[in-house]
């Protein structure tokens, strides 16, 4: 099915290490992207494909990904990354792309 | 530097249509394919549809088949998104986002980077 399942919030103490997730089947044959979103602003690629940052992304956001769930990892969390954190695929079958629900990232 | 610039703000009618515009900078426009996402208030990203740059080739969710007319016009670098009959649940920022791809064993795809969003609302 063309779904990508992501738990609605986490929440994180600041300074420690937060993993998101996101399910679905289109993720055996795909890598995932990952999108941090702030209030008001566009999203931005922060992690793509097995394990990949664009210029600018610290090194505290990796990738990983196992069967059907692909992961988002904040290593050290700081405040500023308090945000909604999207993944996204390519669905095969489907021959569409789809983004999974979000998740609220509070920082304590 | 990489960037794409979409068009302002939109205000209309339940029924009318929109266009909005999306002007791609910093690259070979002909090298990158462009997504359309839309994000409702208070909601997540609904991926929209997806245009390659010469406009012979694109896929739409089937929920904006038959509203959306995606194209593009390589000599200006812009992509354009096109909805009719709005309803107010259309109401929503819309984002262009350049698409990149690595094929493989398990390929990938990312949208970066994003335009900066185009609010239309849908009001009588």
């Amino acid at each position: 099915s063309s779904e990508l399942t992501q738990a609605p919030a986490v929440s994180v103490a600041l300074g420690q290490t937060v993993k998101i997730t996101c399910q679905g089947d289109s993720l055996r044959s795909c890598y995932a992207s990952w999108y941090q979103q702030k209030p008001g602003q566009a999203p931005v690629l922060v992690v793509y494909g097995e394990n990949n940052r664009p210029s600018g992304i610290p090194a505290r956001f990796s990738a990983s990904s196992s069967g059907n769930t692909a992961s988002l990892t904040i290593t050290g969390t700081q405040a500023e990354d308090e945000a909604d954190y999207y993944c996204n695929s390519r669905d095969f079958s489907a021959n569409l792309w789809v983004f999974g629900g979000g998740t609220k990232l509070t920082v304590l | 530097q990489v960037q794409v610039v979409q068009s302002g703000a939109e205000v209309k009618k339940p029924g009318a249509s929109v266009k909005i515009s999306c002007k791609a900078s910093g690259y070979p426009f002909s090298s990158h394919w462009i997504h359309w996402v839309r994000q409702a208030p208070g909601q997540g990203l609904e991926w929209m549809g997806v245009i390659k740059p010469t406009g012979d080739n694109r896929v739409l969710a089937q929920k904006f088949q038959g509203r959306v007319i995606m194209t593009t016009d390589m000599s200006a670098s812009a992509a354009y998104m096109e909805m009719s009959g709005l309803r107010s649940d259309d109401t929503a920022v819309y984002y262009c986002a350049r698409d990149t791809s690595q094929g493989g064993a398990r390929p990938y795809w990312w949208f970066d980077p994003w335009g900066q969003g185009t609010l239309v609302t849908v009001s009588s």
